[in-house]
């Protein structure tokens, strides 16, 4: 159960977009479609944006998209907004009824 | 509406015990799975465990696997955490969040576990 691959921060200016990548294996990301991402404020309860690779739940703008290719998905945010900046988490189903988690984004809206 | 409140957080010595509760209200909670989720200071998410609807099926993730037990009641709408043989590295914020199928739409806010001599 290693963690996903997540670079450790980006950053953009208002109205740009930018894409987060999570990486994982053959045992992880790659054979399922099953991939979430989580939004997380500190000191607030993460925050369900995209699950299943690239549905999102009611209330999610649809500035938030997501997308998988092999062993990497990634999630896309078009529009960036101030109240974006936060840390993002991409999480995988692993097999046998386990998950995995990335290391965590750090997003910052310059 | 859906809530997930959890509780039982506190200090304790290495080696020692703490269980954990995770309360819900606002769903039917019979038909639900539920993760425990980590966050050590400073580090990420880590997946701790699940325990489906039914209770039957429990898995760990390998870093407390064999030192926590995870369990349910449905009548009071709680899932349990017994974490045993407590180690300094399972100092963080635990969160319990509800499974919708193979993503989890709602967090409790998280409950902090510091194990330290």
């Amino acid at each position: 159960q290693s963690a996903l691959t997540q670079p450790r921060s980006v950053s953009g200016s208002p109205g740009q977009s930018v894409t987060i990548s999570c990486t994982g294996t053959s045992s992880d990301v790659g054979p399922y479609n099953f991939v979430s991402w989580y939004q997380h404020h500190p000191g607030i309860a993460p925050k369900l944006m995209i699950f299943e690779v690239s549905k999102r739940p009611s209330g999610v703008p649809d500035r938030f998209s997501g997308s998988k290719s092999g062993n990497t998905a990634s999630l896309t945010i078009s529009g960036l907004q101030a109240e974006d900046e936060a840390d993002y988490y991409c999480c995988s189903y692993a097999g046998s009824w386990t998950w995995v988690f990335g290391g965590g984004t750090t997003l910052t809206v310059v | 509406q859906v809530q997930l409140v959890e509780s039982g957080g506190g200090v304790v010595q290495p080696g020692g015990s703490l269980r954990l509760l995770c309360a819900a209200s606002g769903f039917l909670f019979s038909t639900n799975g539920v993760h425990w989720v980590r966050q050590a200071p400073g580090k990420g998410l880590e997946w701790v465990a699940i325990i489906r609807s039914d209770g039957k099926t429990k898995k760990y993730g390998d870093s407390v696997k064999g030192r926590f037990t995870v369990s349910r009641d449905n009548s009071e709408k709680t899932v349990y955490l017994q974490m045993n043989s407590l180690r300094v590295e399972d100092t963080a914020v635990y969160y319990c969040a509800r499974d919708v199928g193979w993503a989890s739409d709602c967090w409790g806010q998280g409950t902090l576990v510091t194990v330290s001599s």
